[in-house]
């Protein structure tokens, strides 16, 4: 039972490189949502979309894009990578949209920028 | 707003100790509230839930109330075990906002 799925698991970037992070979900699930995980911060929401066509800022969108391919498929792109932007990586998933219930998490993606 | 606090880490406890991580909300109306444990190099799971006022929820001996008098859902766990050491996140499903975390705390413990 794969549940959420992301790729790459690591990458190693330069600054101003341009990368995308895939994640996949095979629960049928309606909203979608991009995290990141840094020390002392917690988890904080990057983009969320609540269903397939509608994607929505979150606490930290700038210098990310996303993409909801499809119901199963939401992308994160860095366009230009900065070194602010080495951290933990997170994609989740849940049936519905807010106050629906719980969140299904990926693996995470360890992303370094030099 | 709506945000969650959880007391800072880390904890450091023997094997068989008695574990409290203390989390408090604020939110709009009244929320779900969730427990996710995240062990060394993997995403969060979940641990417990509880999705309205004096709900209990409960799962591999950890147990958490939902007390809307004081806005709190406090993490405790009788005896800890090695298995145990992990960084546990306190979570608010408002009905406003998506999923509003805590910060985290790490445990540690020792044998």
């Amino acid at each position: 039972n794969a549940g959420v799925t992301q790729t790459p698991k690591f990458q190693v970037l330069k600054t101003g490189q341009s990368m995308t992070l895939q994640c996949a979900q095979d629960m049928n699930h309606n909203s979608m949502y991009w995290y990141r995980q840094d020390p002392g911060m917690g988890l904080r929401l990057i983009y969320y979309s609540a269903s397939e066509g509608t994607t929505d800022k979150g606490e930290v969108p700038n210098g990310y894009n996303v993409s909801r391919l499809n119901k199963r498929e939401f992308s994160l792109r860095l366009e230009s990578a900065a070194p602010s932007q080495t951290s933990v990586y997170f994609c989740a998933s849940r049936t519905g949209g807010r106050g629906t219930g719980e969140l299904f998490f990926g693996e995470g993606s360890r992303l370094t920028v030099l | 707003g709506n945000s969650v606090t959880q007391m800072e880490g880390p904890v450091t406890l023997s094997e068989e100790a008695f574990l409290t991580i203390n989390c408090t909300y604020t939110a709009t109306g009244y929320p779900s509230l969730f427990w996710y444990v995240q062990y060394p190099g993997e995403g969060l799971q979940l641990l417990l839930k509880a999705t309205k006022a004096d709900d209990k929820g409960s799962n591999k001996g950890f147990e958490a109330t939902y007390r809307k008098e004081t806005t709190s859902f406090h993490l405790e766990k009788g005896s800890v075990q090695v298995s145990d050491s992990a960084v546990y996140f306190c979570a608010s499903d408002p009905r406003n906002t998506p999923l509003v975390f805590g910060k985290g705390t790490r445990l540690s413990v020792i044998a």
